[in-house]
């Protein structure tokens, strides 16, 4: 079984400047992968990043990298030179060799001009 | 373009009335999985289908039913034993090739109390 906790219900951040989302999550399995997704106002899911457990490197994909702390159980999203269009609920989820993912409760990113 | 399709986009439904979400995708992926919604809420697996003719309950399956005759189709009924069906609805696929590969989702349906 898999829980992902994301502890912060909403964040903040001015524009062009950084902001991290926090994730912990616990799993059984030996096998499993880490994920973020954004959902904008339009209620459409965005895959924004993925990591492998097996991997030590962390992440990266432009503007938007991880922090994936294994022994921690922690996965945090690191948000670079916010932008406007940044602004969703980003969800953290957790996923198994067979596909099932199991999300956290999301996080509300604001970004003010 | 490939992609998945969901329909209504909004929905209705009477007490002791059942309906079917509408599911299609051309991906030509072979997993699909149904999520729910809550306001403000993360979403919460109900059923995910791994192959054609086989399916199998995710979180919060009670209320609600599938089924997986083709492999581009997976529809949900919602049943009248789903005693609170507001919700958003959201479909997606995965391609085969192992748990890294992300799912891709639907635009959603709102289903709603009359």
């Amino acid at each position: 079984a898999q829980t992902v906790t994301q502890s912060q219900p909403e964040m903040s951040v001015q524009e062009a400047e950084t902001v991290t989302l926090s994730c912990t999550y616990d799993t059984s399995e030996s096998d499993y992968y880490l994920f973020w997704y954004k959902q904008p106002p339009s209620r459409q899911m965005i895959l924004v990043i993925r990591q492998e457990a097996y991997k030590q490197q962390n992440a990266t994909e432009n503007r938007f990298s991880v922090n994936f702390q294994k022994a921690a159980k922690s996965f945090s999203l690191k948000i670079s030179d916010s932008q406007l269009g940044d602004a969703a609920m980003y969800f953290c989820a957790g996923g198994t060799s067979y596909g099932k993912l199991t999300f956290g409760q999301g996080t509300i990113l604001t970004v003010h001009p | 373009d490939g992609g998945i399709t969901q329909s209504p986009k909004y929905l209705f439904r009477k007490e002791g009335q059942n309906v079917t979400l509408s599911c299609e995708q051309n991906l030509n992926h072979d997993a699909m999985y149904w999520y729910r919604q809550d306001p403000g809420q993360g979403l919460r697996l109900i059923y995910y289908s791994q192959i054609v003719n086989d399916f199998q309950k995710g979180d919060i399956a009670e209320g609600y039913s599938v089924s997986r005759e083709k492999k581009e189709s997976f529809p949900l009924t919602v049943t009248s034993a789903q005693k609170n069906p507001t919700a958003f609805y959201l479909c997606a696929s995965r391609p085969p090739s192992g748990g890294n590969q992300p799912q891709h989702f639907g635009d959603g349906t709102r289903l709603s109390i009359l």
